[in-house]
């Protein structure tokens, strides 16, 4: 099974400002990885697929980098609606597709 | 619009069993894959079970293999999930999810989920 890590756990930024998350995979996903984002009380929602393709009605300030075992999840000029729960997940080969333990990013 | 109505949660004891189902509308049913996710009580996603559109192959995380059974029944638009010998691990909200066209794991749409709790 692959094991999905991401990091950190908390993130504190201010509105407006860069929020830069991470995810690793145990061993290589190739660019197959995909970001969800998950408010308090709601379903997730599906940001980036393929590492660094938006999903439709995903704003531009979303993206999504890395191939191979390191991925970054970069949201520019943060809203304040963006702070929320992100979580990767591969879906590379054969299952299980694996979630990483997600990232908070909270308000600083 | 996409929809997806989770239903057949609720509280069970261990060694139990449930049924849950996922009605599906807004989109051609049987031409995607479709998927479980279920999320503990402020935990992570994680993912459950998943079986393709015509419903000829589906896939198991190990925590629940030989404990459930992942159908579909196109005529319906409607998706399963038979949970059989439930324990206490299982307790979660569980959610469906449709995968991206001619994917398997890909999840572009979810249902609001449907809560199992599994105690005495």
């Amino acid at each position: 099974e692959i094991v999905m890590t991401q990091s950190p756990a908390t993130l504190s930024v201010s509105p407006g400002e860069r929020a830069t998350l991470s995810c690793r995979a145990s061993q290589s996903v190739l660019s197959d990885l995909a970001w969800y984002q998950q408010k308090p009380g709601q379903a997730p929602r599906l940001l980036i697929y393929g590492a660094s393709n938006r999903a439709t009605g995903i704003p531009a300030r979303f993206s999504g980098s890395g191939s191979g075992t390191e991925f970054t999840l970069s949201i520019s000029s943060l809203q304040s609606e963006d702070f929320a729960v992100y979580y990767c997940q591969h879906y590379n080969n054969w299952p299980p597709y694996t979630f990483g333990q997600g990232t908070k990013l909270e308000l600083k | 619009e996409v929809q997806l109505l989770e239903s057949g949660g609720g509280l069970v004891q261990p060694g139990g069993s449930l049924r849950l189902s996922c009605a599906a509308s807004g989109f051609t049913f049987s031409t995607y894959a479709m998927t479980w996710v279920r999320q503990a009580p402020g935990k992570g996603l994680e993912w459950v079970s998943a079986i393709s559109g015509r419903g000829g192959n589906t896939y198991y995380a190990d925590s629940v293999k030989g404990r459930s059974t992942i159908s579909r029944d196109n005529s319906k638009n409607t998706l399963y999930l038979q949970m059989n010998s439930l324990r206490a691990e299982d307790t979660a909200l569980y959610y469906c999810a449709k995968a991206l066209p001619s994917t398997l794991a890909i999840f572009d749409s979810w249902g609001q989920g449907t809560l199992v709790t599994v105690s005495s």
